[in-house]
């Protein structure tokens, strides 16, 4: 399967904890978009980046997230003293930027208890 | 107002119907528009992508665009159980993030 991968697919964490998934892109696209999608709402953009270059983060992002795409290849989002806000769907997707077409992945499903 | 409006029903229709799913989008700039199928707990799965007016078929699945009205379309033919689902529309300028409706959950009834 070459498509887009998240680890993990759930995650259950208390209040306060810092938790980090990981985003593998399709291998040949070098742009990579994360998104958060909460129960009845379409996705929501939090950040991308083209190869290892973060170049746009939403307002929805607070002080408290951090993505990161070290060598051009997998991300990884960060959250860290989560609040029970954060529970949601957290979505990757990948393009190339040739092609506009985003592809997802199967997303991680955050719980904060 | 969102950039991008969609019903999100819930919309029940027979096997075999027509259906037909749509949004409004208020930027002007937006010229990509695409379709998402999202199965419950699923991530989105890319149906139908198009840029700037006129139609695209695929299989069962047409997708029109009219920038002048700013209205997307997604029709699907012979409408069969394993349709149902969420469908979020999705739009961007080139490039840029996209920018969703909240999606329509379908049911097909068999």
């Amino acid at each position: 399967d070459t498509g887009v991968s998240q680890d993990p697919r759930h995650k259950i964490t208390k209040r306060g904890q810092n938790v980090t998934f990981r985003c593998d892109p399709i291998s040949e696209h070098n742009r990579l978009y994360w998104y958060r999608q909460t129960l009845g709402q379409g996705p929501e953009f939090l950040t991308y980046f083209q190869n290892e270059a973060q170049l746009e983060k939403s307002r929805l992002l607070s002080d408290r997230f951090s993505a990161e795409r070290p060598k051009g290849s997998f991300s990884t989002l960060e959250i860290q003293r989560t609040e029970q806000g954060d529970s949601a769907m957290y979505l990757c997707a990948s393009s190339t930027d040739r092609a506009y077409e985003q592809y997802f992945g199967p997303g991680t499903r955050l719980t904060v208890t | 107002q969102k950039e991008v409006e969609q019903d999100p029903g819930p919309l029940s229709v027979p096997e075999g119907a027509i259906v037909s799913l749509n949004c409004t989008y208020s930027n002007s700039a937006f010229q990509y528009f695409m379709w998402y199928r999202q199965y419950s707990r699923k991530g989105p799965e890319l149906l139908m992508y198009t840029y700037s007016s006129g139609n695209k078929e695929d299989g069962r699945f047409t997708a029109q665009v009219d920038k002048s009205s700013k209205y997307i379309s997604l029709f699907i033919r012979d409408s069969q159980p394993s349709d149902s689902a969420t469908y979020l529309c999705a739009t961007h300028s080139g490039n840029t993030p996209l920018v969703f409706g909240k999606g329509t959950r379908l049911s097909v009834i068999a």
